[in-house]
């Protein structure tokens, strides 16, 4: 159980395009997923919490018109990445909580999109 | 004072020694910790959650948690070289933003033939 897929496990792309990440829990709704961006030999942060039906959640220093995050269902929030530059060169990994799950609010983890923006 | 933090290594263990992992946090209100395992290139796998002050056991993996000192670690018992990878501290804490997991930097494991 707790299965989260990503798609498409890597990208690459030319500046000024637009990429859509797919994140999806394949046994298990969540209400509530996050974003998170990993540069190289750094930890993980987070970009957002993506919320089923309403607004996302930005993080400080977030462009929320530059990542846009829709969270249409309760298996399915998606991450696009706007007018990507080289520098949003990163591992986008999303997570998600089991809206059943117990008190430790276990967040289980996509296994992540490398995008590369030439 | 970043608010988890983690020795970065890299710790090097022989195979079938004891790894200790540590990890502090810097906010009281922290209410469960986890930890998870990343492989390079790879995203983090959860390998323990704790609650409650104490140990808490699952094969070959114990977790230890000192709410008092804000400390909690790992110890990996019969290390394997296949335990070789980045160990991710996380901290789950109630903000304005509802519940987050903070991160800390990792640290670098090694076990050794």
């Amino acid at each position: 159980g707790a299965v989260v897929s990503q798609h498409p496990s890597w990208v690459i792309c030319k500046s000024g395009t637009s990429v859509k990440i797919e994140c999806r829990s394949l046994d298990f709704q969540a209400t509530t997923m996050f974003w998170y961006r990993q540069f190289p030999k750094q930890s993980l942060m987070l970009m957002a919490t993506s919320n089923e039906g309403s607004k996302a959640t930005y993080e400080q220093g977030v462009e929320k018109d530059k990542f846009l995050i829709n969270h249409a269902s309760l298996t399915l929030s998606t991450l696009t990445v706007t007018s990507a530059h080289p520098e949003d060169s990163s591992f986008y990994i999303c997570s998600a909580r089991n809206t059943g799950g117990g008190a430790f609010n276990e967040q289980f983890f996509g296994p992540g999109t490398r995008l590369t923006v030439l | 004072q970043k608010e988890v933090e983690q020795n970065s290594g890299p710790l090097s263990v022989p195979e079938g020694a004891i790894a200790s992992l540590n990890c502090t946090y810097s906010d009281r209100g922290s209410q469960s910790f986890f930890w998870y395992r990343q492989y390079s290139g790879k995203s983090p796998e959860l390998i323990m959650s704790i609650y409650s002050n104490g140990d808490k056991e699952d094969g070959r993996f114990t977790a230890q948690l000192n709410k008092a000192s804000q400390y909690v670690s790992l110890l990996i018992r019969d290390s394997q070289p296949s335990d070789s990878a980045t160990y991710l501290c996380a901290v789950n804490r109630i903000t304005g933003g509802g519940n987050k997991l903070t991160f800390g930097t990792g640290t670098q494991l090694k076990v050794e033939l």
